[in-house]
């Protein structure tokens, strides 16, 4: 099955600070979405970005789906960004019944 | 605007007993996908249904554990005979099928003691 790897497996960051996390798959995809799960366990969706750039806030999103990778980027960070941060994404050479299958995640701790 | 609801959201159960998960999708959606997550670890694709059908479950443990999503009412998860390392948080998700966004519930915590 498709193969997914998330990079740094873990972050620390001050307050304020910028960061990019990185999602490598292995084959094409038809469904890339981002989650942060909080320090309560609640799965949040980020994104929805099979292809292209988003933003939302302080979080954007740029996914080249022809190179297989998708990028995360979280700026001016704040303490209630802490958690871990998930790809997940959806093999388009399994036809439309197909499922998620999610990375190892990025864990995020912001500090004061 | 109701989201994917899921109960009980914590469960407590002796080893040996049933476990029974439920999970209501989101308005329109028939499609409905469980996930388990052991602790300290990302999510594990279980089983995808569509009403009333199983489209894939290649990631059930063979023994002990099912699925159904009934024409009508929530899908559920069934754990038969449940052993300790079954603990781990069940997430359910639903969508309108292919590459469409996925949005899921806030989880079922089964602790077996």
């Amino acid at each position: 099955g498709i193969q997914v790897e998330q990079s740094p497996p873990d972050l620390i960051l001050q307050e304020g600070a910028n960061s990019t996390l990185r999602c490598n798959f292995s084959d094409s995809v038809n469904n890339l979405q981002w989650f942060h799960q909080n320090p309560w366990g609640q799965l949040i969706n980020l994104f929805y970005i099979p292809s292209g750039t988003k933003q939302n806030g302080r979080l954007s999103a740029t996914t080249v789906a022809t190179e297989r990778y998708s990028l995360l980027y979280i700026s001016s960070s704040q303490t209630t960004d802490s958690g871990v941060y998930f790809c997940a994404v959806r093999n388009k050479n399994t036809g439309t019944a197909s499922k998620l299958t999610f990375g190892t995640g990025t864990r995020l701790q912001v500090t004061l | 605007n109701a989201g994917v609801m899921q109960n009980p959201r914590h469960l407590v159960r002796r080893r040996g007993q049933e476990a029974r998960l439920r999970c209501s999708p989101m308005k329109g959606h028939s499609h409905v996908y469980w996930y388990r997550q052991l602790p300290e670890e990302g999510l594990k694709f279980m089983v995808y249904l569509q009403k009333e059908n199983i489209i894939d479950e290649s990631g059930m443990p063979k023994e002990r554990f099912s699925a159904e999503f009934p024409k009508e009412g929530p899908s559920i998860l069934r754990i038969q005979q449940v052993v300790r390392g079954d603990s781990a948080a069940y997430f359910c998700a639903s969508s309108h099928g292919g590459p469409t966004e996925a949005f899921f519930g806030q989880g079922t915590r089964l602790t077996v003691v």
